[in-house]
């Protein structure tokens, strides 16, 4: 079965550096997504992005956090500075379509350990 | 305030008993739901989903079931296995464009052999 892959499992950094999560969402998919969750707390929705630009953002996605789609297979999620706060698990996902019968498949994450 | 809620932290079941999850939801017009499952160091995995013009959803061991009138969902697991313990999150898609979900608190399944 086809399946979204995330590179690195772990990545450690120290606070003010930039971090790259890289993405490989699965191939026929056309709708891609980030959510993050932080130990202990509920997965939430930083961003979706559709047709090389953003459709929607949460709050949690300021200027810090920008996402890529570099080739035809890699989605990335950059963050410029990092913050002690943003410590979590890093999950990709992607659908085939954006409406409400299409379920998101989620990669298996990125732990981010800033220190 | 408006939010995807689980009424148990953790559910405790024999192995071959059938197991309830259960979640509220307070969007009405929230109008898709989904189960995942997430193993440890895994990322959610999904289990089965349901829209808001349906009451029942049946798939492999799992059904769905959504209450409109008082905005719950819950999963049905028959005979759990093992195989099982994870924690499952509901989902609630809002109508949004973007196909944002938001998710629940989530309970952690423990199957006893």
């Amino acid at each position: 079965e086809p399946e979204v892959t995330q590179t690195p499992s772990h990545q450690v950094t120290q606070m003010g550096q930039e971090v790259i999560l890289r993405c490989v969402p699965i191939s026929n998919h056309l709708y891609f997504y980030w959510y993050r969750q932080i130990l202990g707390q509920k997965v939430e929705f930083l961003v979706s992005f559709y047709n090389n630009e953003i459709s929607e953002k949460s709050e949690i996605f300021d200027d810090q956090f920008s996402v890529e789609r570099p080739d035809g297979s890699n989605f990335t999620l950059k963050i410029r500075s990092t913050k002690l706060e943003d410590s979590a698990m890093y999950f990709c996902a992607s659908s085939e379509a954006v409406q409400a019968n299409s379920p998101l498949h989620f990669g298996n994450g990125t732990r981010l350990t800033v220190t | 305030g408006e939010s995807v809620g689980l009424h148990l932290p953790t559910l405790s079941v024999q192995e071959g008993d059938n197991s309830i999850i259960n979640c509220a939801y307070s969007n009405s017009a929230s109008d898709y739901f989904i189960w995942y499952k997430q193993e440890s160091g895994k990322g959610p995995q999904f289990i089965i989903d349901i829209r808001s013009n349906m009451d029942k959803r049946q798939g492999q061991r799992v059904t769905v079931l959504l209450n409109k009138t008082v905005k719950h969902l819950s999963l049905q697991i028959a005979a759990t296995q093992p195989g099982d313990s994870a924690v499952y999150f509901c989902a609630e898609n809002r109508g949004n464009a973007g196909n944002m979900l938001t998710f629940g608190g989530g309970t952690r399944l423990m199957v006893k052999p």
